[in-house]
């Protein structure tokens, strides 16, 4: 069956600090994979997406997540947090003509002054 | 200007009226999704259509309906709503092509008493 599992609900982490988001995910095709992040009152806004080429991609906003097949996963990370970084983020894998998308439920990230 | 916009923002009702929340985009996108959002459920697929007279059922189309009046313009229905049916509800759109993302709106928040 596909599925996206993003196994942290929530994470808190300081201004500054390193992270990390893990995404894994099961899907019997070539998959494309993509991240969201949704801020309170907002509706979801693309990050990155992955669907082939270089592992390693970049997103808006100074994050970027690594394609791993083995480990069939898709993390999302970013060097140093920032307190606007404060928000829900979802992890979608979809492929194919159609396009639907299979979605995470979710981690919720808090960041400490 | 909003690319993918959604009215009403937000919507308080009864159990047993009829709902229509509308969806429109200036994208020229001819895929248009309608998605709910639960706590702790990320976003679950309702209905999704590929052009006017291509419309199908997603993963929790109970209790729901849709229409396409044009390319452009999306509307979800709840024929008559019940309270369970209070939700976070987005309308998303995307272009043809593989590795497409999808578009999303700010949202309709409905709560059904």
């Amino acid at each position: 069956a596909q599925s996206v599992t993003q196994p942290d609900i929530h994470i808190t982490v300081s201004e500054g600090a390193s992270l990390e988001l893990r995404c894994n995910y099961s899907y019997g095709a070539t998959p494309y994979l993509f991240w969201y992040v949704q801020s309170p009152g907002q509706g979801l806004q693309l990050l990155l997406k992955y669907f082939s080429g270089d592992t390693l991609v970049q997103g808006i906003k100074g994050f970027e997540a690594e394609f791993k097949r083995s480990q069939s996963s898709f993390n999302l990370r970013k060097p140093s947090v920032h307190w606007s970084d404060a928000a829900e983020y979802f992890c979608a894998v979809g492929g194919g003509s159609q396009g639907n998308l299979i979605f995470g439920k979710g981690t919720k990230l808090s960041v400490k002054p | 200007d909003a690319d993918v916009t959604q009215t009403p923002r937000n919507r308080i009702t009864k159990t047993g009226k009829r709902i229509m929340l509308e969806c429109s985009q200036t994208k020229g996108h001819d895929r248009m999704y309608w998605y709910r959002q639960d706590p702790g459920l990320g976003l679950r697929l309702i209905y999704y259509s590929f052009d006017v007279k291509d419309i199908n059922k997603g993963e929790i189309s109970d209790g729901y309906s849709v229409s396409r009046q044009a390319q452009a313009k999306f509307s979800l229905s709840l024929e008559s709503a019940i309270p369970n049916q209070t939700a976070l509800y987005f309308c998303a759109t995307r272009g043809q092509g593989r590795g497409q993302p999808q578009h999303f709106g700010d949202g309709t928040r409905l709560s059904i008493l």
